[in-house]
């Protein structure tokens, strides 16, 4: 299995504030990475998929980088809404993986 | 609306079975393979099990392989997971997902998801 490990687990931010998500993976997916945001009691949302391509309705803030076994999620100016979680997955192979998660709080 | 909605949770004795039900509406549901992701309280997502879109393959994460099932029923537009011989550790929400694919049906991720159900395995 492929395994996926994200840092930080846990990063405390404020409104304004460019912040960067990394997500490492134990082999090589090419740019078979998704990323996942999730604000608590609520369903995860697709924000980037193809590692850099943004979901429809995803404000631009919002950026995704790597291929291979590193790849980064950047918010580059932090809004109140985008306090949540945030998790990795790869869709390169069964069984498909996500990261453990980073938790992006307020400061 | 592109929609799905869960059903068929609650609170189980370990052992025991239970059905999860997902109910899709607002797009094609036989044109696409659906998921289950399940999250533990407090904790992360795991990945659980996939159904083509025409029910004929299917794949499960190790911790439930043998012990849960996929299917589909697609006249009804419903997703279907029984589970059985339950344990502590599959409490959890349950999410069903849509696949969302290129145009050479390459998974890219989940597009739409359910707002989950709560399975509670305890005595």
């Amino acid at each position: 299995d492929i395994q996926l490990t994200q840092s930080p687990s846990f990063l405390s931010a404020s409104v304004g504030d460019s912040v960067t998500i990394t997500c490492r993976t134990s082999q090589g997916i090419g740019g078979s990475l998704a990323w996942y945001q999730q604000k608590p009691g609520k369903a995860p949302k697709l924000l980037i998929f193809g590692a850099s391509t943004l979901q429809s309705g995803v404000p631009s803030r919002f950026s995704g980088r790597g291929s291979g076994t590193e790849f980064t999620l950047t918010i580059s100016s932090l809004q109140p809404e985008d306090f949540a979680a945030y998790y990795c997955q790869q869709l390169n192979s069964y069984p498909l993986t996500f990261g453990g998660g980073t938790k992006v709080e307020i400061k | 609306q592109v929609q799905l909605v869960e059903s068929g949770g609650g609170v189980v004795q370990p052992g025991r079975s239970l059905r999860l039900s997902c109910a899709a509406s607002g797009f094609t549901f036989n044109n696409f393979g659906i998921h289950w992701v399940r999250q533990a309280p407090g904790k992360g997502l795991e990945w659980v099990a996939v159904i083509s879109s025409d029910g004929s393959n299917k794949i499960y994460a190790d911790s439930v392989k043998g012990r849960f099932t996929i299917s589909r029923d697609n006249s009804k537009n419903t997703l279907y997971l029984q589970m059985s011989s339950l344990r502590a550790e599959d409490t959890a929400v349950y999410y069903c997902a849509k696949g969302f694919y290129s145009r050479s049906s390459f998974l890219f991720g989940m597009d739409v998801w359910g707002q989950g159900t709560t399975i509670t395995v305890s005595s």
